[in-house]
């Protein structure tokens, strides 16, 4: 079954550090790969997508992501967090095949939490 | 993006009674979708809402228990039938302009179960 799995489920940073979340799927096909962040109290916003070309994506507040297919990853990554940024990360996949239906299976989400 | 307004925010219901919940969104969009996050888990799709035919589910949900309407490109429901603690969750309704777009998603509704 397709699957997405997020290798971290709770991470801890300071201020200034560098964040690096990891996001692998499981579907040899092509996808339509997305970052959603839902901040404390607040609904799931979308952060960055991919759906062709240049694998290296900016999305916004300083966040990219870097697709690489022949690892099946979508890490999402930020050169210095903010407190700001403490939210709930979730990473999700459309495969191609359902982009009619738009079936997005997420994966289980990476809390992060930043101290000032 | 599309405004998307979710009632209720939250309720607290008894076991055996049927909820609804409301989604309308600001413009007319081209998908619609349920998906239910339980405590601890992620999302997961319950159907797609078809405006103007049945909704198509994913497997695991059927329509007896999750039905929906969409009346129009604008609005949907889902209602939770017959509740037990287990549909305990939060219940979010995205929204997709068109093919090849991301989804944006409503605030949720936090079921309670008792």
């Amino acid at each position: 079954a397709q699957s997405v799995s997020q290798h971290n489920h709770h991470v801890i940073l300071s201020e200034a550090a560098s964040l690096e979340l990891g996001c692998n799927y499981s579907y040899g096909g092509t996808v339509n790969l997305f970052w959603y962040v839902q901040y404390p109290g607040q609904h799931l916003q979308l952060l960055l997508k991919y759906f062709s070309g240049d694998p290296l994506v900016k999305g916004i507040k300083g966040f990219e992501a870097e697709f690489i297919k022949s690892k099946f990853s979508f890490n999402l990554r930020k050169p210095s967090v903010q407190w700001s940024d403490t939210a709930e990360y979730f990473c999700a996949v459309i495969p191609h095949g359902s982009s009619n239906t738009g079936k997005l299976i997420f994966g289980q989400g990476t809390t992060l939490q930043v101290k000032p | 993006s599309a405004v998307i307004s979710q009632k209720p925010s939250r309720d607290i219901c008894q076991r055996g009674t049927s909820l609804t919940i409301q989604c309308q969104v600001d413009s007319q969009v081209t998908m619609m979708f349920w998906y239910r996050q339980q405590p601890g888990q992620s999302l997961t799709l319950i159907a797609t809402a078809n405006q103007g035919s049945e909704a198509t589910y994913e497997s695991g949900f059927v329509i007896d228990k999750f039905p929906i309407s969409r009346p129009n490109l604008t609005f949907s429901t889902l209602t939770v039938s017959n509740m037990s603690p287990e549909d305990s969750s939060i219940y979010l309704c995205s929204v997709q302009v068109g093919l090849n777009q991301p989804q944006h998603f409503g605030d949720g509704t936090r079921l309670s179960i008792l």
